[in-house]
C-alpha cells in the first residue's frame, strides 16, 4: 500500500529564508507525486507533480522538488520566502499502475516572520 | 473560467439527521473524486467517479455514505443518520481526463459539516 510522511507539522522560517518542507513516500514502485498548497477557506491548488520525467520538478511561485527514488523522497523547496508563501502544503502519491486513489500526507503549515 | 464549487460551505446538523452536500465539477471534467479532511490533517479518499460511473468508493467510511454523479456532471455526497465523528470539511476535485491518475485535480472550497 502507499503512503506519504510529512515530517514537520509546522515549519517556520524567516522572510528571504531557503524553504525546504520534506516529504518522503511508500510504494512498492515509484508512484505519481504532487504538491499541493492550501490557502486558508480555499481548496489545494497543484504546485507541482513528478511524472516519471525529469527528478527535478519546477512548479508555480518559485517552488521546486526533486524525486530521490533511493531515498523514496520529494521534498519542496524555495530559494527565498515571501510573506505570502505561509499556507498548509500537501505531498501527495498516486498509483502509475492503474487505480484512482490519491493518498495525501498530514500538511505542513508554512509560517514566514518578517 | 468558473473553478470547483461546492455547497453549502457550511452545514451544522443534529446527530442522526441526514445531508446532502454537492459538488459542480469543472464543465467538462470527466473525473470527479470525493475527500473527507478532518482537523489538522490531510484529505482522506472518499470516492472516484469516472462520468457518471463510480469505480471506486473503497474510502467511504460507512454504509451511511452514499455519493452518485447521475449525469456525469454534478455529483451529491449523502451521509444518512449522521455522527459526530462525521464532523469534517468534505472536498470535491475533478479532473479533465479519465485513467491517469498523474492528472492535475482542481479542488473546491470544501463543506465545512459540524454535527451536534
Amino acid at each position: 500500500a502507499q503512503s506519504v510522511t510529512q515530517l514537520g507539522s509546522h515549519v517556520s522560517v524567516s522572510e528571504g529564508a531557503l524553504v525546504l518542507l520534506r516529504c518522503n513516500y511508500s510504494s512498492s514502485v515509484p508512484p505519481y507525486l504532487f504538491w499541493y498548497v492550501q490557502y486558508p477557506n480555499q481548496g489545494l491548488q497543484l504546485l507541482l507533480k513528478y511524472t516519471s520525467a525529469a527528478t527535478l520538478v519546477k512548479g508555480i511561485n518559485g517552488f521546486e522538488a526533486e524525486f530521490k527514488k533511493s531515498e523514496t523522497s520529494f521534498h519542496l523547496t524555495k530559494p527565498s520566502a515571501h510573506m505570502s508563501d505561509a499556507a498548509e502544503y500537501f505531498c501527495a502519491v498516486s498509483p502509475n499502475t492503474g487505480g484512482f486513489k490519491t493518498i495525501f500526507g498530514a500538511g505542513t503549515r508554512l509560517f514566514v516572520k518578517a | 473560467g468558473a473553478g470547483v464549487s461546492q455547497s453549502p460551505r457550511y452545514k451544522v446538523a443534529k446527530r442522526g439527521q441526514d445531508v446532502a452536500l454537492r459538488c459542480d465539477p469543472i464543465s467538462g471534467h470527466v473525473s470527479l473524486f470525493w475527500y473527507q479532511q478532518a482537523l489538522g490533517q490531510g484529505p482522506e479518499f472518499l470516492t472516484y467517479f469516472q462520468n457518471e460511473a463510480q469505480l471506486d468508493k473503497s474510502g467511504l467510511p460507512s454504509d451511511r455514505f452514499f455519493a452518485e454523479r447521475p449525469e456525469g456532471s454534478v455529483s451529491t455526497l449523502k451521509i444518512q443518520r449522521t455522527q459526530q465523528e462525521d464532523s469534517a470539511v468534505y472536498l470535491c476535485a475533478s479532473s479533465f481526463t479519465s485513467g491517469g491518475s498523474y492528472n492535475e485535480q482542481f479542488f473546491g472550497p470544501g463543506t465545512r459539516l459540524t454535527v451536534l
